[in-house]
């Protein structure tokens, strides 16, 4: 169990639609990061809040947006859904950006868009 | 930016035997983390092994270690007495020293034969 909670773990949808979802970060952790993998594919960064503070974006669509609220828990919006945003959504934690630690990541959100 | 190429997509080793992962990346930093992540069927991502870029001895971790060669930017992943349990994918990952976002290459698929 590597401490950082992701919700739902499966979500299916349709194209068009909005969905949101959740990361609680380890006990501790401040830094939260956003990745989708494909099938088959590769990790793909989207962003990274610090504390409440967005530290880095990746290859995030204007659809998509996410934030980090005062008790660290983050959120990813997806919005207008498609069917290529049918992936896996993986948050990770790690204490602190200038630190030597790795992430931990959660179990994932599968979504599926119909 | 960093990249981190993992030139072999797929890979199979006996049971029993050793297997070397390959991984090569890019940076202009002197002082960076990098790290081997394993996705096995369940797609949970498990933090393999780590090295610090300052550090010059090759990091271990069981029959799991690492041959860092920091001149040619190449991080191989090696496991000895290979076991079954050890199907998955595996992410090579680069972090700089700000933290502020994580590379990870595309994997490689590594098949343990009984």
């Amino acid at each position: 169990d590597s401490g950082v909670t992701q919700t739902p773990k499966h979500l299916i949808t349709a194209t068009g639609q909005r969905v949101t979802l959740r990361c609680s970060p380890r006990s501790g952790d401040l830094s939260v990061y956003w990745y989708q993998q494909s099938l088959d594919q590769g990790l793909q960064f989207l962003i990274h809040y610090y504390n409440g503070e967005e530290r880095a974006k990746g290859n995030i669509l204007e659809r998509f947006s996410a934030q980090q609220f005062p008790d660290l828990h983050s959120e990813l919006n997806l919005s207008s859904l498609e069917l290529g945003d049918s992936a896996l959504y993986f948050c990770a934690s790690s204490p602190s950006p200038g630190q030597n630690q790795p992430q931990h990541f959660g179990d994932g959100t599968r979504l599926s868009i119909l | 930016a960093q990249t981190v190429t993992q030139s072999q997509p797929e890979m199979s080793v006996q049971e029993a035997e050793t297997v070397t992962l390959s991984c090569t990346y890019d940076t202009s930093e002197n002082n960076y983390y990098l790290f081997w992540y394993k996705q096995p069927p369940s797609r949970q991502m498990i933090l393999v092994i780590r090295q610090e870029a300052y550090k010059q001895q090759n990091a271990t971790e069981n029959r799991f270690s690492v041959n860092f060669q920091k001149a040619a930017k190449s991080f191989s992943l090696k496991i000895s007495d290979s076991q079954l349990g050890d199907t998955a994918m595996y992410f090579c990952a680069f972090r700089s020293n700000t933290g502020n976002q994580f590379y990870f290459g595309t994997g490689t698929s590594l098949t343990v034969i009984p």
